[in-house]
């Protein structure tokens, strides 16, 4: 089975500055990864999603995520962060067949704080 | 499309009081999963449907939780008698394609049990 680690419980960023938030997986194969974001009192809402193919993938919000194979990475970045942009962040992983046992799994969550 | 819709948002119940939480996932997803959030445990899967059966539910914590699909557009999940333990924000999603491909979630209800 799959599993999530994202190292960083919280971090503080001041407006403007560079983002990246960590996630490490665990899994046989290449997963599908993914990165979610839930801002206070509401749902879930999807940044962006890697599959295949090119492994700087770009998202809504200005983020982009990098695979990294060899590290068993899928990183969440940004060039510079909004005050909007503080909330908690999901990276999730899920396995590319259709069985009983391959859901998506939720890393812990990175809670961003932005500085002003 | 609206997206996932949850009700109700929010939910204060005394202990002992069977609670009902509803979901109706976007129109022609195959799949539907309940997940719980809290504090210490995160976002937990409890439950997945696939073509309005139950496959997985091994998530479910007690016998005093249970979810049904009786329709394509239409889920709830109940838990009777709920205890101030099962205090969360319950999240619906639904998906298109495979259970590891992207989910797209409902607001939640954020659940209180006094």
């Amino acid at each position: 089975a799959q599993s999530v680690t994202q190292p960083d419980i919280h971090i503080t960023v001041s407006e403007g500055a560079s983002l990246e938030l960590r996630c490490n997986y665990s899994y046989g194969a290449t997963p599908y990864l993914f990165w979610y974001v839930q801002s206070p009192g509401q749902g879930l809402q999807l940044l962006l999603k890697y599959f295949s193919g090119d492994t700087l993938v770009q998202g809504i919000k200005g983020f982009e995520a990098e695979f990294k194979r060899s590290q068993s990475s899928f990183n969440l970045r940004k060039p510079s962060v909004h005050w909007s942009d503080a909330a908690e962040y999901f990276c999730a992983v899920g396995a590319p067949y259709n069985n009983a046992g391959n859901m998506l799994t939720f890393g812990g969550g990175t809670r961003l704080m932005v500085k002003p | 499309d609206a997206g996932v819709i949850q009700s109700p948002r929010h939910e204060v119940t005394e202990m002992g009081q069977e609670v009902t939480l509803r979901c109706k996932p976007i129109s022609g997803h195959d799949y539907l999963f309940w997940y719980r959030q809290t504090m210490m445990r995160g976002l937990e899967l409890l439950i997945y449907f696939n073509n309005n059966v139950p496959i997985d539910d091994s998530g479910m914590p007690e016998d005093r939780f249970s979810a049904k699909m009786p329709n394509a557009s239409f889920s709830t999940l109940k838990i009777q008698p709920s205890e101030p333990r099962d205090s969360a924000v319950y999240f619906c999603a639904s998906s298109l394609y495979l259970p590891g491909r992207e989910a797209f979630f409902g607001q939640g209800t954020r659940l209180t049990v006094v």
